[in-house]
């Protein structure tokens, strides 16, 4: 039982590269998020899942897309990098979307943009 | 909406000494809410959470917190810290059956010797 995997763990890009970071679960859980963190702000929601084939917006989806086509999997893609998007990111997950239930955070992935 | 005020960016404190780590939330109907610990490098594991009950909970590591309605508040305490408890914490708020959980910008912890 991995829980939440993310990969890769660090990645450097060029301004207007594109690439999409990997979140995994083996927790079946419904409901995966994807935040980012940043010096002084706590960490802020980008997107967010309720189930598989089901997105929304958070806080601070410019820049970013999803999908979920499956349960397991949440990828998050940059279509066009921007040194803006310099951040840590974490995705996480939680058993079911309006509960007491816990969130589980991955360990996060390092993206510096150039 | 909900937010989430964490008082102090920093608090150094020595090692054995007790430490408060002050988070105030804001909502107009009713939350839980939690607070995480994260190491360096690492993502973010529940130190506790309030869900309901008693406004004192009890949490890993022997932290706690107290809920209290009227002033809004849920303090993390810990009566004696140790050198591993270094680290930065985050007070967070979700309102009850929702699902978006709302962040402070976190407290970093330092103990020293």
């Amino acid at each position: 039982n991995a829980g939440v995997t993310q990969t890769p763990k660090f990645q450097v890009l060029k301004t207007g590269q594109s690439m999409t970071l990997q979140c995994a679960q083996d927790m079946n859980h419904e409901y995966m998020s994807w935040y980012r963190q940043d010096p002084g702000m706590g960490l802020r929601l980008i997107h967010y899942s309720v189930g598989a084939g089901i997105t929304d917006q958070g806080e601070v989806p410019n820049g970013y897309n999803v999908s979920r086509s499956t349960t397991e999997d949440f990828p998050l893609r940059l279509l066009s990098a921007a040194p803006s998007q310099t951040s840590v990111y974490f995705c996480a997950t939680m058993g079911q979307p309006a509960s007491t239930d816990t969130q589980y955070f991955g360990p996060g992935t390092r993206l510096t943009v150039l | 909406a909900q937010s989430v005020t964490q008082l102090d960016s920093q608090v150094p404190v020595f090692e054995e000494a007790p430490v408060e780590l002050r988070c105030n939330y804001s909502s107009s109907v009713s939350v839980y809410l939690f607070w995480y610990v994260q190491y360096p490098n690492q993502g973010l594991q529940l130190l506790l959470k309030y869900l309901s009950g008693s406004t004192l909970v009890k949490g890993i590591n022997g932290f706690e917190a107290e809920f209290n309605k009227s002033q809004t508040s849920f303090h993390l305490r810990k009566p004696s810290v140790h050198i591993s408890d270094t680290a930065e914490y985050f007070c967070a708020v979700r309102r009850t059956g929702g699902f978006k959980t709302i962040f402070g910008a976190g407290t970093r912890l330092f103990v020293k010797a």
